[in-house]
């Protein structure tokens, strides 16, 4: 148990809608990150939050946004939604979301399967 | 960020080592070499990383080529709960997203 929860760990839309996927980071982590994992794209980054900002951007569709929120939570927005965004969703958190010197380990949760009909 | 090339899978016995190689000939000086890994249906798991010296923690050792354009992930002895997917990523100092790549899907038999 890496101490990442998010939740819902399934769900099932369908097209055109609009879902919200949460994650609580690890107790003392500051740096919250999205990624997206398909069979065709592999583990894609998303999106990093350090402490309610946001710090780094990667292929995030415009159709999907996130916020960090001042308890640390975060949560991925995904609008719009199309056959091509069903993919598991990871959310990671580190205490201080750096590279380096010395970089922080991301603890990754256990992922919200979406399905997207 | 640099670009890696690793095997698509490997194969060994429970209780074997285990040399996971990767190469990642355009990295850059200040890049830190990370290792994760994915077990199946789980999120990825941090397995070590390193700079320029050769790393040892309670999971694995890395040993960097001292041109730091290659590292080889050894497990000392594998185990069945080590098949996963390994993955290697330099990452640069002036960000921290990972980017996973394919990975190398390795397989434990008894």
């Amino acid at each position: 148990d890496s101490g990442v929860t998010q939740t819902p760990k399934h769900l099932i839309t369908a097209t055109g809608q609009r879902v919200t996927l949460r994650c609580s980071p690890r107790s003392g982590d500051l740096s919250v990150y999205w990624y997206q994992q398909s069979l065709d794209q592999g583990l894609q980054f998303l999106i990093q939050y350090y402490n309610g900002e946001e710090r780094a951007k990667g292929n995030i569709l415009e159709r999907f946004s996130a916020q960090q929120f001042p308890d640390l939570h975060s949560e991925l927005n995904l609008s719009s939604l199309e056959l091509g965004d069903s993919a598991l969703y990871f959310c990671a958190s580190s205490v201080q979301g750096r590279a380096g010197p010395p970089p922080d380990t991301q603890y990754f949760g256990p992922g919200t399967r979406l399905t997207v009909l | 960020d640099a670009k890696t090339t690793q095997p698509n899978s490997m194969e060994s016995n429970e209780e074997e080592p285990v040399h996971l190689p990767c190469n990642h000939s355009t990295i850059s000086g200040t890049d830190y070499i990370h290792w994760y890994r994915q077990l199946p249906s789980q999120g990825p798991e941090y397995v070590i990383h390193g700079l320029t010296s050769n790393v040892n923690n309670r999971m694995a050792s890395l040993a960097i080529a001292e041109d730091r354009k290659s590292s080889t992930l050894i497990l000392h002895r594998a185990t069945l709960r080590d098949a996963a997917v390994y993955y290697c990523m330099p990452v640069a100092s002036s960000g921290y997203a990972l980017n996973f790549g394919k990975g190398t899907s390795l397989l434990v038999t008894p």
